[in-house]
């Protein structure tokens, strides 16, 4: 079953510390992998996109990395802020359905000052 | 300039209701989507129009009945509704259907089912 496990659940991290946030995939034959950022009462909003060629992804403060041997995927902030306070979720598609979005329930982090 | 936007933003009513959702982007895009997002934060694909013509359509009851009129509106029409609806809908849309593309979220409806 093609599922998107994502670690910690939850986070806090003091302002202008680094955190790391963790996906594991066991989607297969693998397409791509994004990570979304949502923030409370909105809609989720891309910050990366990678295939399976790709290994990091930057997006300003945020770095992405996908190692597709280990299916495993991370994503790096750089020097918290408290507007990064959401939930970020992972998200894979396969090679059979692309267009099939498979969503991880999400780590919300807590950027406090 | 809103770029896929959503009415209304929340919605309350009745077991056994009718309700509809409106979704309109002005991206140009192809592909639209319907999303729930249910209690735990899980999204889940509901439907996928691709022009006008129904591409994705999971196992979601029959109450749920999406229309697109045109490529930037596609409509969600849910009949009888159950407590179980209670969730926020997103509505989505891309340039191309699959790939490496691009989805961009409209802001949510949140449905509460009393």
């Amino acid at each position: 079953k093609n599922q998107v496990e994502q670690s910690p659940q939850s986070l806090i991290i003091l302002e202008g510390k680094n955190c790391t946030l963790q996906c594991n995939y066991t989607v297969s034959p693998f397409s791509n992998l994004r990570w979304y950022k949502q923030d409370t009462g909105r809609g989720p909003v891309s910050l990366t996109i990678m295939t399976f060629s790709e290994n990091t992804k930057s997006n300003g403060r945020y770095t992405a990395t996908l190692d597709a041997d280990t299916k495993q995927s991370s994503l790096h902030i750089t020097a918290s802020q408290l507007s990064d306070s959401a939930s970020y979720i992972c998200v894979v598609s396969g090679m059979d359905s692309s267009y099939k979005l498979i969503f991880g329930s999400g780590t919300r982090l807590l950027v406090r000052p | 300039d809103t770029a896929v936007s959503q009415t209304p933003k929340y919605l309350v009513t009745q077991m056994g209701n009718d309700k509809s959702i409106k979704c309109e982007q002005n991206l140009g895009h192809d592909t639209m989507y319907w999303y729930k997002q249910d209690s735990k934060k899980f999204l889940k694909i509901m439907f996928s129009y691709n022009n006008k013509e129904l591409i994705i359509n999971e196992t979601v009851p029959n109450r749920f009945s999406p229309k697109s009129p045109d490529k930037a509106h596609l409509n969600l029409h849910i009949n009888s509704l159950e407590l179980g609806d209670s969730a926020v809908y997103f509505c989505a849309s891309s340039q191309v259907l699959g790939g490496a593309d691009t989805q961009y979220f409209g802001p949510g409806t949140r449905l509460t089912v009393l």
